[in-house]
């Protein structure tokens, strides 16, 4: 069975500066996808960016980023020009191309921002 | 296009009633997903469903729980019996077909007490 671990169970960024957020997961497929989620206080999930495993480029969505290092198994997210609206919890996680289609999540990382 | 919309938001229970948590799935999403979320944890699946099928329920307890996505009307989150273990956040997300990505809704609280 696939596992996401997220090693760091809390950061804390300096408002305007950058973070990185780490990921690992463990598979033996070679077509999946892979997420970051925000789940703000109020407790809604929301998309913050996907790459798909087939994709070299890294994806980038505005201040977000990913580095995604597919033989070390790796997906880690950096976020940079922090703002007081990025603290939240954020979660890693796996779907399969092949087996189904659920989600598979990591424990989260909280994150703080510091102004 | 509105987004997926669960409901009741909170819903608090006495042990060995039942909780019925509902879930509207986005315009054009015929494919729905349950998950849990138990306090300080990340979110575990539970069950996926299409329209009046489960497609899989792996992730289940096999005993109180149930799910269903008829043709017409929301899935439905059924737990009998509930006990205080059962208080968490349930999520329910949903995508159109052939589509990788899933959306999710603002969550039930349950607290069973």
């Amino acid at each position: 069975a696939q596992t996401v671990t997220q090693s760091q169970p809390e950061m804390s960024v300096q408002e305007a500066e950058t973070v990185t957020l780490s990921c690992t997961y463990d598979t033996s497929e070679s077509d999946y996808y892979l997420f970051w989620y925000k789940q703000p206080p109020s407790r809604q999930m929301i998309l913050v960016i996907r790459q798909e495993a087939y994709k070299q480029q890294n994806a980038t969505e505005n201040r977000f980023s990913v580095n995604f290092q597919k033989a070390a198994k790796s997906f880690s997210l950096k976020i940079s020009d922090s703002q007081l609206g990025d603290a939240a919890m954020y979660f890693c996680a796996y779907r399969s191309g092949v087996y189904g289609n659920k989600l598979v999540f990591g424990a989260g990382t909280i994150l703080r921002v510091k102004s | 296009n509105a987004g997926v919309m669960q409901n009741p938001r909170h819903l608090v229970r006495r042990r060995g009633q039942e909780a019925r948590l509902r879930c509207s799935p986005m315009k054009g999403h015929s494919h729905v997903y349950w998950y849990r979320q138990l306090p300080e944890e990340g979110l575990k699946f539970m069950v996926y469903l299409q329209k009046e099928n489960i497609i899989d329920e792996s992730g289940m307890p096999k005993e109180r729980f149930s799910a269903e996505f008829p043709k017409e009307g929301p899935s439905i989150l059924r737990i009998q019996q509930v006990v205080r273990g059962d208080s968490a956040a349930y999520f329910c997300a949903s995508s159109p077909p052939g589509a990788y990505e899933q959306y999710f809704g603002p969550g039930t609280r349950l607290t069973v007490t």
